[in-house]
């Protein structure tokens, strides 16, 4: 597709129990982006993947969370054991390029993944 | 680190012009990005602010002041659908690669 495409659009889980969200970013865009995002807030930078490797993964907030991205395309994030307080919004982003570069910086962020934790 | 203020809501009419503030606080910086939101969709970039100055792009206008640590985003002409929340960003000092957000601010507009 031509967007960034995420899926379940809604997950509803019980504590405890494993979760994995997916994302498909834009073709040959090589910077993936997760963002977390509560009820009236902005989004929250989890972790940030250059190809198939983690660049910056300082935002996971405990050892529950991990992503991978395997092939330098398709990531997932997962999530073990989940508690109420993961109960968010999860955002991807892609993007063709770095900040550095003005012009073709911005992320491209797809609808997200609901994540209701019971 | 960083840090990020704008205001939580503003509400305008149909017609006006509205102008939402960001202070942001850096130790380094590295430009600053606006965003748009509608209520359960995705953000969608409006801008990049790099140098000083004023950026117009139809509707929306842009303004940074690297001194003061401020931005603004000047949205004229406003339209039932520009109701939506608008997110200030700047990317961290020494990792441009990683975009930090506030918190949004929720413009509501009215007729």
């Amino acid at each position: 597709g031509a967007g960034v495409s995420q899926t379940p659009s809604n997950k509803v889980t019980e504590k405890g129990k494993y979760v994995e969200l997916r994302c498909d970013p834009i073709s040959g865009h090589t910077a993936l982006y997760w963002y977390r995002q509560s009820l009236g807030q902005g989004p929250e930078f989890l972790i940030y993947f250059q190809g198939t490797g983690a660049a910056d993964d300082s935002g996971l907030p405990n050892d529950r969370f991990f992503a991978v991205r395997p092939e330098g395309s398709v990531s997932t994030l997962k999530i073990q054991r989940t508690e109420r307080g993961d109960s968010a919004v999860y955002l991807c982003a892609s993007s063709s390029t770095s900040y550095r570069d003005r012009d073709a910086g911005e992320l491209f962020f797809g609808e997200g993944s609901r994540l209701t934790v019971l | 680190g960083q840090n990020i203020d704008q205001p939580t809501e503003m509400t305008a009419t149909e017609g006006a012009i509205v102008q939402i503030n960001c202070t942001y606080q850096t130790s380094g910086f590295n430009g600053l990005f606006w965003y748009q939101q509608h209520a359960g969709e995705a953000p969608t970039f409006l801008s990049y602010n790099v140098l000083d100055g004023l950026e117009e792009k139809g509707r929306f206008s842009s303004f940074l002041s690297r001194s003061k640590g401020y931005s603004y985003l000047l949205l004229k002409e406003l339209q039932m659908k520009d109701s939506a929340s608008y997110l200030c960003a700047v990317p961290e000092p020494y990792n441009t690669d990683k975009l930090i957000f506030g918190t949004g601010t929720r413009l509501q507009v009215f007729p």
